[in-house]
């Protein structure tokens, strides 16, 4: 157990479609990143946020793609009209700082747009 | 910008050495990390090291670290059947994001 959960762990939909992802650790953490892991890839970064400000966003979060941290624990990821290239395996970490750089994963939500 | 790559497959017997390597291009890496996946599940972090170490060693883990050629390998001893899984190799950047290589599979045959 990383001390992070996901749901729902897998999600079907029709293409166009709007999908909505949760992530929540089970403690409280500065840092929350989501990242995205397609076939035969290593995981891509997308965004994080410290507490509830989201700090930066990778090239490949699209306009269709929104993610908060309302109260700065648990961590929303929403996909707008969504797209075959939208199916992977979306990943939360948290981050353990102080006193060691320790990122950790929670299962992830696996996303298959048809 | 920033990469990392690792060789796409290694295979071995059970009870021999594996050997992962792994080629980075952030010379102001902080951390690097190994994480292991198995089928269908999320990633477990196995070990990491700070970039003024040059090696770590965890169990059957070591992990060494050469700054200059930007080389990191993880050495797992006496391999088992419960270790196949893919391993990434990931740093971690300036912002404290992480970068990943497309992940090395590891096969252990009987």
């Amino acid at each position: 157990d990383t001390g992070v959960s996901q749901d729902p762990r897998h999600k079907i939909t029709k293409r166009g479609q709007n999908v909505t992802f949760r992530c929540d650790p089970i403690s409280e953490h500065n840092r929350l990143y989501w990242y995205r892991q397609t076939l035969g890839q290593g995981p891509e970064f997308l965004t994080y946020f410290q507490n509830e400000a989201q700090l930066e966003k990778s090239r490949l979060l699209s306009d269709r793609f929104s993610a908060e941290r309302p109260k700065g624990s648990f961590s929303t990821l929403e996909i707008q009209r969504t797209e075959q290239g939208d199916s992977a395996m979306y990943l939360c970490a948290i981050w353990e700082g102080a006193d060691k750089d320790e990122q950790y994963f929670g299962p992830g939500t696996r996303l298959t747009v048809t | 910008g920033e990469d990392v790559e690792q060789s796409l497959f290694l295979s071995v017997r059970e009870g021999d050495s594996s050997v992962i390597n792994c080629t980075y291009t952030d010379s102001s890496s902080t951390y690097l990390y190994w994480y292991k996946q198995e089928p269908g599940a999320g990633l477990q972090l196995l070990t990491y090291i700070f970039s003024n170490m040059d090696m770590k060693q965890d169990q059957r883990l070591t992990v060494l670290l050469n700054k200059k050629d930007k080389h990191l390998s993880l050495r797992i001893a006496d391999t088992q059947t419960g270790d196949s899984a893919i391993y990434f190799c990931a740093e971690m950047d300036s912002s404290y994001k992480l970068i990943f290589g497309s992940g090395t599979r590891l096969l252990v045959r009987p």
